[in-house]
C-alpha cells in the first residue's frame, strides 16, 4: 500500500539557519497539507496546497515559512531562518479530494532548533 | 470560529471496560468530523469518519449535532487500543483542518 514518506526523520539545526523538509506525497494525490506538533501540545495545520499553489494557510504559516512542489514528487516544506520556537514534530499529508476526505499522514520529521 | 474541543488530556480503562472519547465542536455548518489515531511509534491514520458510518476495531462514533459532539466510543476496551486518539474538523470553504488537541487512552490489562 502506497504511504506518504518524509525525510529526515530528525533534524538539528542553530537557530537562524534555514530548513527544508522533505515529502514526497502518495502518487496520484493532487492536495497536499503541513502540520507541525509542538511537544505536548496538538497537531496544528500550516498550510494547505494544490494545482501548484497554496489554498490556505494558518498564522503560523508567516513570511519564513514556504511551500514548494519543484517537480512532480516531491514536497517541501522550507523554513528561513529558524526560531527555537519552530522546534517541533513536522508531517506531511495529501489526499486525492481536499480536506474534507482523509488525510494520509507522513510519518513526521522531528525538528530541533537550538 | 471553528473549534474542536477534547476535554481529556489521559483515559486510563481496564481492558474489556467501556470507552468514551469525548470530542466536541463548534462550526457553522455542516460538519464533517474524523477521528485519527496515533499508535506508539507510528504515524496518524484515519480511525473512522462519521460520513462512512463504520465501525472500525470496534469503535463507533455519532454525530449529534444537538450536543455538537462526535464522541467515540468502543464497548471493550482492548490493550492494543492504547494511543493517541485525535478528532478532526475540515473547514467548509477551504482546505483547512482544525485538530483537538488529542487524548491518549491508556488500556490497562
Amino acid at each position: 500500500e502506497p504511504e506518504v514518506t518524509q525525510t529526515p526523520s530528525h533534524q538539528v539545526t542553530q537557530m537562524g539557519q534555514e530548513v527544508i523538509l522533505r515529502c514526497v506525497p502518495i502518487s496520484n494525490h493532487l492536495y497536499f497539507y503541513w502540520y507541525r506538533q509542538i511537544l505536548g501540545q496538538k497537531v496544528e495545520f500550516l498550510v494547505s496546497f494544490y494545482n501548484n499553489e497554496i489554498s490556505e494557510k494558518s498564522e503560523i504559516f508567516d513570511d519564513q515559512f514556504s511551500v514548494e512542489r519543484p517537480d512532480g514528487s516531491n514536497f517541501t516544506l522550507k523554513i528561513r531562518s529558524t526560531k527555537l520556537e519552530d522546534s517541533a514534530m513536522y508531517f506531511c499529508a495529501s489526499n486525492g479530494l481536499g480536506a474534507k476526505e482523509t488525510q494520509y499522514f507522513g510519518p513526521g520529521t522531528r525538528l530541533l532548533v537550538l | 470560529a471553528q473549534r474542536v474541543t477534547q476535554p481529556e488530556k489521559l483515559l486510563s480503562v481496564f481492558k474489556g471496560a467501556p470507552v468514551e472519547l469525548k470530542c466536541n465542536y463548534s462550526y457553522s455548518g455542516s460538519p464533517e468530523l474524523f477521528w485519527y489515531v496515533q499508535y506508539s511509534r507510528q504515524r496518524l491514520q484515519l480511525l473512522l469518519r462519521h460520513i462512512s458510518r463504520e465501525s472500525i476495531k470496534g469503535f463507533t462514533a455519532d454525530l449529534n449535532k444537538g450536543e455538537t459532539s462526535f464522541h467515540l466510543k468502543k464497548p471493550f476496551a482492548q490493550e492494543e487500543d492504547s494511543a493517541m486518539y485525535y478528532c478532526a474538523l475540515p473547514q467548509s470553504h477551504d482546505q483547512k483542518v482544525t485538530f483537538g488537541t488529542g487524548t491518549k487512552l491508556q488500556v490497562i490489562p
